[in-house]
C-alpha cells in the first residue's frame, strides 16, 4: 500500500526543539516532491515547508529560519528539524506527497502532534 | 500570499441531496485549483485539482468547476460517508494557500 506515516510528535516547552519525520512506503522520497502541512487544533490548512526531487527547499513565510526540511535517501525518508518552537507552532502536522504538475498534494499521513507549551 | 476564502462556513443537508462549496480566490489563479475531504482524525484526501479534475478512485459525484477567482465544488446526491470538512487550495503560486474549510453535516 502507498503511504506515508509520520512520527516523533510529542509535548515541547516554548524554546524547545523537536524533530519530525516521515516515513513513506510504496515510493521513493529521492524522485518525489514532498511537503509537509500543519493544522492547529479546530483551524484549517497551513502549509509548512516543501522539498523538490532535486533537494531545493521551501518554507513559508511564517517559519522565519526556525525549521529546516531535509532528506535521507538511504532511509527513504523526510524530516523536519523544528527550533526555537512557540505556542502557535502547535499542531498536528502532516506528510504530503506533492502531485505535479502543480503544488496539489495527493497522500498524506495521519500526521503527528506538536504540543508547544510551558 | 494568495488568499482563499470559502463559503459557507458550514451545511447541513440530507442523505440525496445536492450542496456546493464555493471558494474565491484573492487574484487569478487560472484553474490552479484543488478540493479535499478531510474526516476527523485523518489527513486530508485530494478529491479535485486543475479546478475540474476527478482524482482516481474519487466517486463521480464530486465535481468542480470554475477559472480565475471563482470555484465551485459540487457534490451530488449526498451519501453519508460525506460528512467531512472540505478545502480548497490554490496551487498557482508559492505559497500554496487553502481555504478556512466547510463542515458538511448530514442531517
Amino acid at each position: 500500500e502507498v503511504q506515508v506515516v509520520e512520527s516523533g510528535g510529542g509535548l515541547i516547552q516554548p524554546g524547545g526543539s523537536l524533530r519530525l519525520s516521515c516515513a513513506p512506503s510504496g515510493f521513493n522520497v529521492s524522485g518525489s516532491y514532498m511537503s509537509w502541512v500543519r493544522q492547529a487544533p479546530g483551524k484549517g490548512l497551513q502549509w509548512v515547508s516543501g522539498i523538490y526531487s532535486s533537494g531545493r527547499t521551501y518554507y513559508g513565510g511564517f517559519v522565519k529560519g526556525r525549521f529546516t526540511i531535509s532528506r535521507d535517501s538511504s532511509r527513504n525518508t523526510i524530516s523536519l528539524q523544528m527550533d526555537s518552537l512557540r505556542v502557535d507552532d502547535t499542531a498536528v502536522y502532516f506528510c504530503a506527497r506533492v502531485y505535479q504538475p502543480g503544488w496539489y498534494f495527493d497522500l498524506w499521513g495521519r500526521g503527528a502532534l506538536v504540543s508547544v507549551s510551558s | 500570499d494568495i488568499q482563499m476564502t470559502q463559503s459557507p462556513s458550514s451545511v447541513s443537508a440530507s442523505v440525496g441531496d445536492r450542496v456546493t462549496i464555493t471558494c474565491q480566490a484573492s487574484q487569478d489563479i487560472g484553474d490552479w485549483l484543488a478540493w479535499y475531504q478531510q474526516q476527523p482524525g485523518k489527513g486530508p484526501k485530494l478529491l479535485i485539482y486543475a479546478a475540474a479534475n476527478l482524482q482516481s478512485g474519487v466517486p463521480s459525484r464530486f465535481t468542480g468547476s470554475g477559472s480565475g477567482t471563482s470555484f465551485t465544488l459540487t457534490i451530488s446526491s449526498l451519501q453519508p460517508e460525506d460528512s467531512a470538512a472540505y478545502y480548497c487550495q490554490q496551487a498557482k503560486t508559492f505559497p500554496p494557500t487553502f481555504g478556512q474549510g466547510t463542515r458538511l453535516e448530514i442531517k
